[in-house]
This record gives structure tokens, sequence and C-alpha cells, in this order.
């Protein structure tokens, strides 16, 4: 059963919105992510946190930003929303990389 | 750097058919290897995982062998169901650290009655 919750599950928007796509988790774990899975279902990394404070860039850029003020929320934000920005956006966390990580159910994006 | 590859599908069975989808995988050291799926409509659910050579993970009837002499990870069902229709991802840690994780591309598996 997920520990780790997204909101929305589903969102569309217009272009130049300025949208805040919501991650929590109970688990207490201190490494949390954010990928962008496109249409052919890769994954790319966009950001990602290894605790309170810490927050980089992925491989692959991104117009998003994140905070991490909190251990349990990893908020991704998008000032100007734009076509190009439809996509499904999911988030994890991870106690140790090395155990894997626990997923979100993800929220579908779509701005027209 | 880690990397790893995974067969392009989709891959389309019958009920109660055998699957396998391969991975391959290129690493510094051994690392963890890891399967995760999605279902329609979902985020990634772990699946299984081998933290060493020679290691089998298993869960739901799917299996997959840690194999450091072919450098593979496939994964395998004897017999596949139609809620086993799902994308189905193959992923290890990045070079250097086990912070973060390399996917593979993803693998859509169709199941028919």
């Amino acid at each position: 059963e997920a520990d780790i919750y997204q909101t929305p599950r589903y969102l569309v928007i217009g272009t130049g919105k300025k949208i805040t796509l919501e991650c929590s988790q109970t688990m207490g774990h201190d490494k949390m992510y954010w990928y962008q899975q496109d249409p052919g279902m890769e994954l790319h990394l966009i950001h990602y946190s290894y605790g309170v404070n810490s927050t980089e860039k992925g491989d692959l850029s991104s117009e998003s930003t994140v905070s991490r003020i909190r251990t349990e929320h990893f908020p991704l934000t998008l000032e100007s929303a734009r076509p190009s920005h439809t996509s499904q956006y999911l988030c994890a966390s991870s106690e140790l990389g090395g155990r894997g990580y626990t997923f979100g159910s993800g929220t579908r994006l779509t701005v027209v | 750097g880690n990397s790893v590859t995974q067969m392009e599908g989709p891959v389309t069975l019958s009920e109660e058919a055998f699957l396998t989808i391969n991975c391959t995988y290129t690493a510094t050291g051994y690392p963890s290897l890891f399967w995760y799926v999605q279902y329609p409509g979902e985020g990634l659910q772990l699946l299984l995982k081998a933290t060493k050579a020679d290691d089998k993970g298993s869960n739901k009837g799917f299996e997959a062998t840690y194999r450091k002499e072919t450098t593979s990870f496939h994964l395998e069902k004897g017999s596949v169901q139609v809620s086993d229709s799902a994308v189905y991802f193959c992923a290890l840690p990045v070079s250097g650290g086990y912070n973060k994780l390399i996917f593979g591309a993803g693998t859509r598996l169709a199941v028919h009655p």
C-alpha cells in the first residue's frame, strides 16, 4: 500500500497558469524524486532531494522548480504552464537508493 | 557509467503463456537490480529485486535471476494472466552511488484471454 501521495491525480489547465503538484510521504524518507514520463513510457528524472533544504536538478532539463522545507513534502511548481508541459509527473521517495523507490500514483497534467 | 537496456515491446501473449522480458545492464561492481511494474493509470510499484549476483528475486509468480556472467536480469513468469497487462521497467542505481536509479525504457505487456 502506497505511503506516498500525489495530488491532484488529473489536472487540465490553461496556458500561462501557475500550478503546484503536491507530493507527500509518511515514511520519513530523506530522498525524494520527481520524474516526468512521456507518452512513450520512458522516465526522465527532473528533480531530486536528499533532505530538507537540499534540491538538485535531474538529467532532463525542466522549467519547473521544487522545494523541500519539510521532510515529508516535495512540491513541484510551474510558474507559467505551456502545452509542452503536458505529461505525467511521478513522485518517488527512498530510504536508501539501493532498496528501491516507493512511487506515488502520479499526476497527469494537460495544458491547453 | 551504469546503464540498462530492455527488450522493446509491446509483448502480446495469450493467457497462461510463458513470459520473458529481457534486461541487460552495464555496471561498475554488483549493484542491486530491480523490476518495477506500472499498471494503467498508476505509478510504478516495486515488483522484485536482487541484491547480489546469483540472487533470485520473486513476487506474484514473477522471477528474475541476477546473472553477472551475462550481465542480465530477465523477468519471467510461467503462466501470465490478463491482470498482468502492464508496463515493466528494469532498473539499477547510477554509477558511484545508490541514491538514484536508472530505468530502462519500459516494456508493455498485453495479455489476451
